[in-house]
C-alpha cells in the first residue's frame, strides 16, 4: 500500500532556533517527492521538489533532504520565524501512467513558533 | 510561480441546497485539475480527476452524482456539492498542472471552507 508517514505529528519550537521534520514513504514507483506549507484555512503551497537522483535542494530557510535507498526524507527549517508556524506536508509523486493523480499525500506536521 | 484560484474561500449553505466551487487557473492552461478535501487534521484526499472536455474520474467512495465535476475549458474547472448535508461540510482544495506529464508541479487553490448548516 502506497503510505506517506511524517514525524512528529506536531511540534513547539522557539523564534530563532532551527527544526528538522521527517518523512518515510513507501510509495512505488517513485518520480519525485514534494514538501509543502499549508497555512490554516490555506490551499498548500511547494516549497521544493527532488526526483530520484536529487539528495539535496534548498528554498531559503527551507533544506530538504531524499533518500532513496531508505525511502526517507527530511525538512530542515533554519533560523525559524512566526511565519514559519503552518503544517508542512510531504507529497509522494508515483508515475501512475494513466488519467488518474499520482500524489500520496502525508498528514502533515503541524509547527508551531513561539515568540 | 503559477496562480490557481478559487472560490468562493467559504460558504455557508443549507441542508439540501447545492453549492458550485470554481477553480481557474490564471496564468496558464490546465489540461488536469485536481479535487481534494481534507478534514481537520487530516491529509488531502483526492476525490475526482478532471480532464478539459472529458468526464471526471473519481475516486472509489465518491459519488460522482453528489459532486458533479465540470472542466469547459483549460482554465476553469468547477465542482459543485448537489443536495449538501452537514457531513459534506469540509475544506475542498482544487489543484491544476500545467500538462499530462506527472511530474511537472500542481499548484494549488487556496481551498473553500464549506459548512453545511
Amino acid at each position: 500500500k502506497n503510505q506517506v508517514e511524517q514525524s512528529p505529528q506536531s511540534l513547539i519550537i522557539l523564534e530563532g532556533k532551527n527544526c528538522t521534520l521527517q518523512c518515510n514513504y513507501t510509495v512505488s514507483p517513485f518520480s519525485n517527492l514534494r514538501w509543502y506549507k499549508q497555512d490554516t484555512g490555506r490551499g498548500p503551497v511547494s516549497l521544493t521538489i527532488m526526483t530520484f537522483s536529487e539528495n539535496t535542494k534548498s528554498n531559503g530557510r527551507y533544506t530538504a533532504t531524499l533518500d532513496a535507498d531508505t525511502k526517507q526524507s527530511s525538512l530542515h527549517i533554519t533560523a525559524s520565524q512566526l511565519s514559519d508556524s503552518a503544517s508542512y506536508i510531504c507529497v509522494v509523486d508515483r508515475y501512475s501512467g494513466g488519467g488518474a493523480d499520482g500524489l500520496t499525500f502525508g498528514k502533515g506536521t503541524h509547527l508551531i513558533i513561539q515568540p | 510561480g503559477a496562480v490557481v484560484s478559487q472560490h468562493p474561500s467559504w460558504v455557508i449553505c443549507k441542508s439540501g441546497t447545492s453549492v458550485k466551487i470554481e477553480c481557474r487557473s490564471l496564468d496558464f492552461q490546465a489540461t488536469t485539475m485536481f479535487w481534494y478535501r481534507q478534514f481537520p487534521k487530516q491529509s488531502l484526499m483526492l476525490m475526482a480527476t478532471s480532464n478539459e472536455g472529458s468526464k471526471a474520474t473519481y475516486e472509489q467512495g465518491v459519488e460522482k452524482d453528489k459532486f458533479l465535476i465540470n472542466h469547459a475549458s483549460l482554465t476553469l474547472s468547477t465542482l459543485t456539492v448537489t443536495s449538501a448535508h452537514p457531513e459534506d461540510s469540509s475544506f475542498y482544495i482544487c489543484s491544476a498542472r500545467t500538462t499530462a506529464m506527472w511530474n511537472t508541479e500542481a499548484f494549488f487553490g487556496q481551498g473553500t471552507r464549506l459548512t453545511v448548516v
